[in-house]
């Protein structure tokens, strides 16, 4: 089966400042690549995704980058905000909509 | 449009016991999935119902989980009987079906303490 791998962990970064996560999948059959946002105890919400066919998204402060030939793609958030504080999963999709998700960023804005 | 909807919010069962937790997807959904989030971990998919069809349950505990979905709506999961290590988040979710990759939503999730 599929194998998603996020790193890093945790990261902190200055208010103003950019984050990136990065995450690496292994089943080339994987199309669909979502971003969560996971605030405590609350359920995980999309903020991005992108597909297959596609190597770039921007929305607004967030943008995913997708590189299928090395099989990793990326969340990058500019100008962070404390409220961009959160834990983020990546996750990996295949025809047939099974997902499988990374192991999670905690990431902290610091004001 | 309504959201997932699960119930109840939190649970708290002594070892042994037994507990289920109920889903309602999003209208017209005919994917749902149950996952198990362990603390400071991310979702595992524990079993993917397209209608009524079990679409993979390779990750269920089937010696003590088990789920249904009769009429290819609401769902039901259920733990007979529990342990310490099933403390954890059991999150639904939903999407519009499996011919395409569609979006999935979560349900605001079920808390289950073992104890």
């Amino acid at each position: 089966g599929e194998n998603v791998e996020q790193h890093p962990s945790t990261l902190s970064v200055q208010e103003g400042d950019s984050a990136v996560i990065k995450c690496t999948y292994s089943d080339s059959a994987s199309n669909y690549f979502p971003w969560y946002k996971q605030e405590l105890g609350k359920r995980p919400q999309l903020i991005i995704d992108i597909r297959s066919n596609v190597g770039e998204k921007k929305d607004q402060r967030i943008a995913v980058t997708l590189n299928k030939t090395a099989k990793h793609f990326s969340l990058h958030i500019t100008e962070t905000q404390p409220e961009d504080s959160a834990v983020y999963f990546c996750a990996a999709s295949n025809t047939g909509n099974q997902f499988y998700f990374g192991t999670g960023t905690s990431l902290t804005v610091i004001p | 449009e309504a959201g997932v909807a699960q119930s109840p919010r939190y649970k708290i069962i002594e070892k042994r016991q037994s507990v289920a937790f109920w889903c309602n997807p999003i209208s017209g959904h005919a994917t749902l999935y149950w996952y198990q989030q362990i603390l400071g971990q991310g979702p595992k998919l524990l079993i993917q119902f397209q209608n009524n069809g079990v679409v993979d349950d390779s990750q269920l505990p089937k010696d003590r989980f088990s789920a249904e979905r009769l009429k290819g709506v609401d769902s039901t999961l259920k733990i007979q009987p529990a342990k310490l290590e099933d403390s954890a988040v059991y999150l639904c979710a939903s999407s519009l079906g499996i011919d395409f990759t569609y979006e999935q939503y979560f349900g605001p999730g079920t808390r289950l303490t073992v104890t």
